[in-house]
């Protein structure tokens, strides 16, 4: 079975500063993808930004991007310029790419940032 | 742009009533699933269907009934709450069950007392 970890319960940035978020997982499949939603305390989820396991390139979004690492199943999220309306609960979650369990996400346990002024 | 509704947002229940959480999409995808968000733990799948008809048991079935009878509706139905299933219920849905994104409900807060 696959696992995500996120081994940072809270984080703090200032506004305009840099932070990443940590997210590793363990799987022994080949073919994936990987997520990053956003919480806001509205508790709507939002998709950040996704990452296919078979492309090298690292997935950008505006001031979001990823470092990918699959040999050393990484996948930690960057947030440039950050603004307070970045401050919400971060999940990592994993979604197989085999058609028998490719329903199912896996979610990490979440990471709280604070967007301090 | 309706997308993934949930209702109620809210609910409280006694130990031993049954109720039906119901969840809408008008967005035409095949895959709907349930999860449950407890703190500490992040989200959990209860149950999921990849189309009408169709429905398969996640990692925390138990407690918890499913049905699939059209492409949009999804109803999640506790059979006889216990205050273990105090939890945020969210349901989700993709196009297809491969590498799309899901989009989710707001969620339903429900408090089994």
């Amino acid at each position: 079975a696959q696992t995500v970890t996120q081994s940072q319960p809270e984080m703090s940035v200032q506004e305009a500063e840099t932070v990443t978020l940590s997210c590793t997982y363990d799987t022994s499949e080949s073919d994936y993808y990987l997520f990053w939603y956003k919480q806001p305390p509205s508790r709507q989820m939002i998709l950040v930004i996704r990452q296919e396991a078979y492309k090298q390139q690292n997935a950008t979004e505006n001031r979001f991007s990823v470092n990918f690492q699959k040999a050393a199943k990484s996948f930690s999220l960057k947030i440039s310029d950050s603004q307070l309306g970045d401050a919400a609960m971060y999940f990592c979650a994993y979604r197989s790419a085999s058609a028998g369990t490719a329903s199912k996400l896996t979610f990490g346990t979440g990471t709280r940032l604070q967007v301090t002024l | 742009n309706a997308g993934v509704t949930q209702t109620p947002k809210f609910q409280v229940l006694k130990t031993g009533q049954s109720m039906t959480l119901q969840c809408a999409q008008d967005m035409n995808h095949e895959y709907m699933s349930w999860y449950r968000q407890d703190p500490g733990m992040g989200l959990r799948l209860i149950h999921y269907s990849v189309g009408a008809g169709i429905t398969d048991q996640g990692e925390v079935p138990n407690g918890y009934n499913v049905s699939r009878s059209t492409t949009e509706d999804f109803p999640l139905r506790l059979l006889s709450a216990a205050p273990s299933q105090t939890s945020v219920y969210f349901c989700a849905s993709s196009l297809r069950v491969m590498n799309t994104e899901a989009f989710f409900g707001q969620g339903t807060r429900l408090t089994v007392v």
